[in-house]
């Protein structure tokens, strides 16, 4: 099993262009999220889809799209990326079943915007 | 509302000395508290974690860290400290029949040869 996979590892863009981060996992998780990791800020929730189907806003939805494009696949869209959206993205995934909630990880996107 | 605390931005060891590090949580709901790691320019690994069991858990690497909820910590420690220890580590809070994560904002181990 991959586990989490991200595609790309890196990008660079300049402000005002668009990207899609994609993710998928081999796990059969039912719930996906996307997080962005800042210097001394942890990791925030961006967007979440709960199942296939459905997504939820987290923390610091604005500037971000997101697709749950199949069980095993949740995209994140950049229309217009600004120089605030210079991060390191990471893509996550559970089955969430009573009394296990834990989140598996991506090895992450580093995205600077120029 | 959950919400995690994590009390020292940098921690600087000698390998073979003990670590500990800090952690405090506040929650509505009976938790369930993760540490994670994260080595340089890697994803995220799940170290250990809380879900109502045993207050004292045991995790991979010889590390362990122990409920403590009159305390409201759960403090991450390991008796003798390795190089390869050196990265950053995540508290994380969660209520128990949820999916959403709140994570603190990390703690940096530098471990001294």
């Amino acid at each position: 099993n991959a586990g989490v996979t991200q595609t790309p590892k890196f990008q660079v863009l300049k402000t005002g262009q668009s990207m899609t981060l994609q993710c998928a996992q081999d796990m059969n998780h039912n719930s996906m999220y996307w997080y962005r990791q800042d210097p001394g800020m942890g990791l925030r929730l961006i967007y979440y889809s709960a199942s296939e189907g459905t997504t939820d806003k987290g923390e610091v939805p604005n500037g971000y799209n997101v697709s749950r494009l199949n069980k095993r696949e949740f995209s994140l869209r950049l229309e217009s990326a600004a120089p605030s959206q210079t991060s390191v993205y990471f893509c996550a995934s559970t089955l969430l079943v009573a009394g296990n909630n834990e989140q598996f990880f991506g090895p992450g996107t580093r995205l600077t915007v120029l | 509302a959950q919400s995690v605390t994590q009390l020292d931005s940098h921690v600087s060891v000698s390998e073979g000395t003990p670590v500990l590090l800090r952690c405090n949580y506040s929650s509505s709901y009976s938790p369930s508290l993760f540490w994670y790691v994260q080595h340089p320019n890697k994803g995220l690994q799940l170290l250990l974690k809380y879900t109502s069991a045993a207050t004292l858990v045991k995790g991979i690497n010889g590390f362990e860290a122990e409920f403590k909820k009159s305390e409201t910590s759960f403090h991450l420690t390991k008796p003798s400290a390795h190089m390869s220890d050196a990265a950053e580590y995540f508290c994380v809070v969660s209520d128990l029949n949820t999916d959403k994560l709140i994570f603190g904002t990390g703690t940096r181990l530098q471990v001294f040869p």
